[in-house]
């Protein structure tokens, strides 16, 4: 069965590095999508992507981040400059009309 | 905006109970709706959905009826097995949008 994957599934970064989160959609699905939960909270929505552009973004999504999908499998999400708050599980998820989507194992970013 | 409301955890059963959880909405004209659910140490599984007034989704034993009069979309299985002991999480999708809002998470443990 077709399945999203993330790597890595953890990354360890110092305050003010730069991290890029990698994702490998499913390979039909058109719609591609970033969430996070930070420890103990809910899991929040950041960004969808369609047609090779952001389709929309939430508050939290602010110029500190970009995504990119730059060939045709690969799905990234970059962090400029990260927070100690920047601390959570990211999730990629996919899907081929923007209903159902499918999400990845999650990676695990902890910012010291 | 868009929310979730799901009952409280942690939920702790015994095998071949009887396992509700509760799960209600706010949403302007008409959701998706959708149960997912999160094993230990693995991402987020589409567990069922439903995208109109009293569909039922039903998957592995669990259902869910989208009821618009009580907005609400409450999971249940009739026997549960310890392999379900995971985290739930029920979730909208607006009828104009694709991003997912979730609730909080109930963590459902069932001992043999």
């Amino acid at each position: 069965e077709p399945e999203v994957t993330q790597t890595p599934s953890h990354q360890v970064t110092q305050m003010g590095q730069e991290v890029i989160l990698r994702c490998v959609p499913i390979s039909n699905h058109l719609y591609f999508y970033w969430y996070r939960q930070i420890l103990g909270q809910k899991v929040e929505f950041l960004v969808s992507f369609y047609n090779n552009e952001i389709s929309e973004k939430s508050e939290i999504f602010d110029d500190q981040f970009s995504v990119e999908r730059p060939d045709g499998s690969n799905f990234t999400l970059k962090i400029r400059s990260t927070k100690l708050e920047d601390s959570a599980m990211y999730f990629c998820a996919s899907s081929f009309r923007g209903n159902e989507q499918y999400f990845g194992p999650g990676t695990r970013l902890t910012v010291t | 905006g868009d929310s979730v409301t799901q009952m409280e955890g942690p939920v702790t059963l015994s095998e071949e109970a009887f396992l509700t959880i509760n799960c209600t909405y706010t949403a302007t004209g008409y959701p998706s709706l959708f149960w997912y659910v999160q094993y230990p140490g693995e991402g987020l599984q589409l567990l069922l959905k439903a995208t109109k007034a009293d569909d039922k989704g039903s998957n592995k034993g669990f259902e869910a009826t989208y009821r618009k009069e009580t907005t609400s979309f409450h999971l249940e299985k009739g026997s549960v097995q310890v392999s379900d002991s995971a985290v739930y999480f029920c979730a909208l999708s607006a009828s104009n949008d694709y991003k997912l809002s979730f609730g909080a998470g109930t963590t459902v443990t069932v001992r043999a």
